[in-house]
């Protein structure tokens, strides 16, 4: 397996403007996550889907930030409109369970967000 | 979750052993010890995890003290490439997210 996928992997666009992030998970992997990753804030969990279906996005900084789902291989991250602090890595991770043993999540490489 | 506690930074002679601490003193019989490491500029990568036996895998081995209240992750022959941040989490074993704290940045020097 080629591992989570995600693209692009660098991203520069100006305040105000869409931003769509996209994660492929490793085939057979139930569970999806979206982390972002700044100086200050550290490494944090946004958002997660079990079989495709949102189950905590308590992370989420707020309205502007949306993920979806829609089939086991295609996640979406979307900044609408996007806002020079979002400037961050955002990463995209999977994992064939989420409780017990054999838990472990597999991280893409990230996209590199840069809003001027 | 249980908080976890890691020294900031630590250096270690290339092909020593490393020995990284970790405090997680609140830790609870249902909670588990894990183990990521990032290198500069790529995702997290996980290393290994226990529960309350010491573990051993390809990477690393984990030591989790018989109170559980601290663990230590030793990388027998470290690298060069083993550089990078370590991150030790407690995770509940019913369905806990990874919380990650501020790790241990292991310099690993010629």
């Amino acid at each position: 397996d080629a591992g989570v996928i995600q693209s692009p992997r660098h991203e520069v666009t100006e305040m105000g403007q869409e931003v769509t992030l996209r994660c492929k998970p490793i085939s057979g992997h139930d569970y999806l996550f979206w982390y972002r990753q700044t100086m200050m804030r550290g490494l944090e969990l946004l958002i997660y889907f079990n079989n495709n279906v949102p189950i905590d996005d308590s992370g989420m900084p707020e309205d502007r930030f949306s993920a979806k789902m829609p089939n086991a291989s295609f996640s979406t991250l979307k900044i609408q409109p996007s806002e020079p602090r979002d400037s961050a890595v955002y990463f995209c991770a999977s994992s064939p369970r989420l409780a017990g043993m054999d838990n472990e999540q597999f991280f893409g490489p990230g996209t590199r967000l840069t809003v001027l | 979750d249980a908080k976890t506690t890691q020294p900031p930074s630590m250096d270690c002679a290339e092909g020593r052993a490393a020995n990284l601490p970790c405090n997680h003193s609140t830790i609870s019989g249902n909670e588990y010890v894990y183990w990521y490491r990032q290198i500069h500029s790529q995702g997290p990568q996980y290393i290994i995890h226990g529960l309350k036996n010491n573990e051993t895998n390809e990477m690393a081995s984990l030591i989790i003290t018989e109170d559980r209240k601290s663990s230590t992750l030793i990388l027998p022959h470290a690298t060069l490439r083993d550089t990078a941040v370590y991150y030790c989490i407690v995770v509940y074993n019913q369905g806990g997210k990874l919380i990650f704290g501020q790790g241990t940045e292991l310099s690993v020097k010629p």
